[in-house]
């Protein structure tokens, strides 16, 4: 089986920077992505992972280190429409072909102004 | 414009009754998958497609049945055996072929009991 962390919330200022982490224990890592999910709607992809280092897009990059099971979503100049629940989700090869994932229960992002 | 429709967008569900929630894409993405969401929580997988004509189970089957006739459509049934049936139901799609190809969602269904 495979076991996802990730705070269930945060808080941030508006303009600030946020670090917002996941770990996870899987056999056959084969990728992570990070969603948004603002309340009552649709995820939405943010981002994936499946070799070591950063990936920048914009305000938002992610990190992975599969070495350490470990990633992190860096949402820089934050603005209030950030706030939204953000979700790991990793890919097992083990998962019959590594096509389906499992995610994490959310980080939950409340922007202050 | 290319996507993914989950209709109804609310539902409501009586004692002892089916219901259907339909999910239907035009992205010709041959696989499809259909996740529960209850308050708070993370996506949990019911059931998925790779192909026509096949489907598997997830973690949380049971009380829920599916059918692939079509590319295009993935029905998901709540039948009367799942007996806490109030949660939001978000419909996948994604395109085979490379790793790095996300799962694509619909905008969900919420089910609640009466």
């Amino acid at each position: 089986g495979q076991n996802i962390d990730q705070p269930t919330e945060m808080t941030a200022t508006e303009g600030a920077i946020v670090q917002i982490n996941c770990t996870y224990q899987t056999s056959g890592f084969n990728g992570l992505f990070w969603y948004q999910q603002h309340a009552g709607e649709a995820p939405t992809f943010l981002s994936y992972n499946v070799l070591d280092g950063l990936e920048e897009k914009g305000r938002f990059s992610s990190f992975l280190s599969r070495s350490k099971g470990y990633s992190y979503l860096l949402l820089k100049e934050l603005q209030m429409k950030d706030s939204a629940s953000y979700l790991c989700a990793v890919r097992d090869m083990g998962n019959n072909a590594g096509n389906m994932l499992t995610f994490g229960g959310g980080t939950r992002l409340m922007v202050k102004p | 414009d290319g996507g993914i429709t989950q209709s109804p967008k609310y539902l409501f569900r009586k004692e002892g009754q089916n219901v259907t929630l339909s999910c239907e894409q035009n992205l010709n993405h041959d696989a499809m998958y259909w996740y529960r969401q209850d308050p708070g929580q993370g996506l949990r997988l019911i059931y998925y497609s790779q192909i026509v004509n096949d489907f598997q189970k997830g973690d949380i089957a049971e009380g829920y049945s599916v059918s692939r006739e079509k590319k295009e459509s993935f029905p998901l049934t709540v039948t009367s055996a799942q007996k806490n049936p109030t949660a939001f139901y978000l419909c996948a799609s994604r395109r085979q072929g490379t790793s790095n190809q996300p799962q694509h969602f619909g905008d969900g269904t919420r089910l609640s009991i009466l």
